[in-house]
This record gives structure tokens, sequence and C-alpha cells, in this order.
């Protein structure tokens, strides 16, 4: 267990639609990375928050946006759902930011199916 | 711009014998290295990883990996597979201008064969 807790678990739901992906990062981490696992595109990173603030930004869609929270919680949205968004969306968190070095520890993941 | 390759989407070995899961990787700036494991339905788990100490690096579960930097690369190997060694196996790099986060290869399926 690495201490980072992701629901849903499962999605499924229909094209055009909305869903909101939640993430609570381990005890003490204040960074915390959303990533995209799909077949086809392997692991992509989408963005990075820390103590709140956006970091960093990667391969993240125009139709997604995510926040953290002052709780440290994070959430991604993603609207105007596609089938090709269909995939694993994982969260990650770690102690530092700016740190090459760090290790980041991964939930076990929200897989989303869009019909 | 940083990059990972992984040769091979699929590795079968028998159990025993000794496992190799190649990685090699392209950066403008001395590299920061990672091999991560994903078992199925789960999250990816921290195997070990290169931050420019010792060039041999040991892991968990009997893994190491060796960063040679004539040949760009950072392999995965293990002496003995083991049936519980079945998962996929992801090398990373950390990204130039890094907040902390990683760029992954697309990742290597290990199959053990009794």
């Amino acid at each position: 267990d690495s201490g980072v807790t992701q629901t849903p678990k499962h999605l499924i739901t229909a094209t055009g639609q909305r869903v909101t992906l939640r993430c609570s990062p381990r005890s003490g981490d204040l960074s915390v990375y959303w990533y995209q696992q799909s077949l086809d595109q392997g692991l992509q990173f989408l963005i990075q928050y820390y103590n709140g603030e956006e970091r960093a930004k990667g391969n993240i869609l125009e139709r997604f946006s995510a926040q953290q929270f002052p709780d440290l919680h994070s959430e991604l949205n993603l609207s105007s759902l596609e089938l090709g968004d269909s995939a694993l969306y994982f969260c990650a968190s770690s102690v530092f930011v700016g740190r090459r070095t760090g290790e980041l520890f991964f939930g076990e993941g929200s897989r989303l199916t869009v019909l | 711009a940083q990059s990972v390759t992984q040769l091979g989407s699929h590795v079968s070995v028998s159990e025993g014998a000794l496992v190799l899961l190649r990685c090699n990787y392209s950066s403008s700036v001395p590299p920061y290295l990672f091999w991560y494991v994903q078992y199925p339905n789960q999250g990816l788990q921290l195997l070990l990883k290169y931050t420019s100490a010792a060039t041999l690096v040991k892991g968990i579960n009997g893994f190491e990996a060796e960063f040679k930097k004539s040949e760009t690369s950072f392999h995965l190997t293990k002496p003995s597979a083991h049936m519980s060694d079945a998962a996929e196996y992801f090398c990373a790099v950390s990204a130039v201008g890094s907040q902390g986060n990683l760029i992954f290869g697309k990742g290597t399926k290990l199959s053990v064969k009794p």
C-alpha cells in the first residue's frame, strides 16, 4: 500500500459527459502528479500541483483540468469525454518539488471507460 | 528532450532463468533513472533508482540495474526469475527542469514460465 488513495477505481460513462477523479496523497506529501496510461500512448504525464499551486504541465488536453485543495487532495476533471479518453488515470505524490531524484508514490489508479 | 526506450514490449523467461529488461535513455543533462514495476490491477512501485552515485544499483526483490553512460543504457537484471516476478516493468527518466515528474518508457511485460 503506497498510501495514495484514488477514487473511484472504475468508472463507465458516455461520450460528451464529464467526470471527476479524486486523489488523496500520502500523509505529508505536498506534491501531486496526474498520469494517463493507455495502450497506445503508455504513461503520459498530465499535470503536477504543489501545495495548491500548479507547478508543471504535460500533455493535458484543454478539456481536462485539475486542482489541489487546501487539505492537499486533488481532483482531475475530464469533460466532453471522447472514446479515446478511456484509460487508466494514476495519481502520484511526493514530499518535495523540484527534486529530480525524488521517488513518486503511485495510487492504484482510476479506470475510465467511455462508451 | 528526455526520452526512454524500452526494447521488447514482451519478454518471456523460464523460472530460475536470468531476467534482462532493456532500457535506453536520451538526455541532454546527466540523467536520473528509475525502474518501476506494475502488478495487475495495481499502481506502480519503485524497484530502484540511479541518482549519479554508484553505477550499479540494487533494488527490491533481487533486481539490480547498471548505468552505462557510454551506451546510454540502464538495463534491469535479476539472476533467477521467480513466478512472482511476472508483471509490467517501466523505465523512467527525470525530466529536465523537472519539478519531480518522470518520463516513462512504454513498458515491458515480463512472463515467467514454470
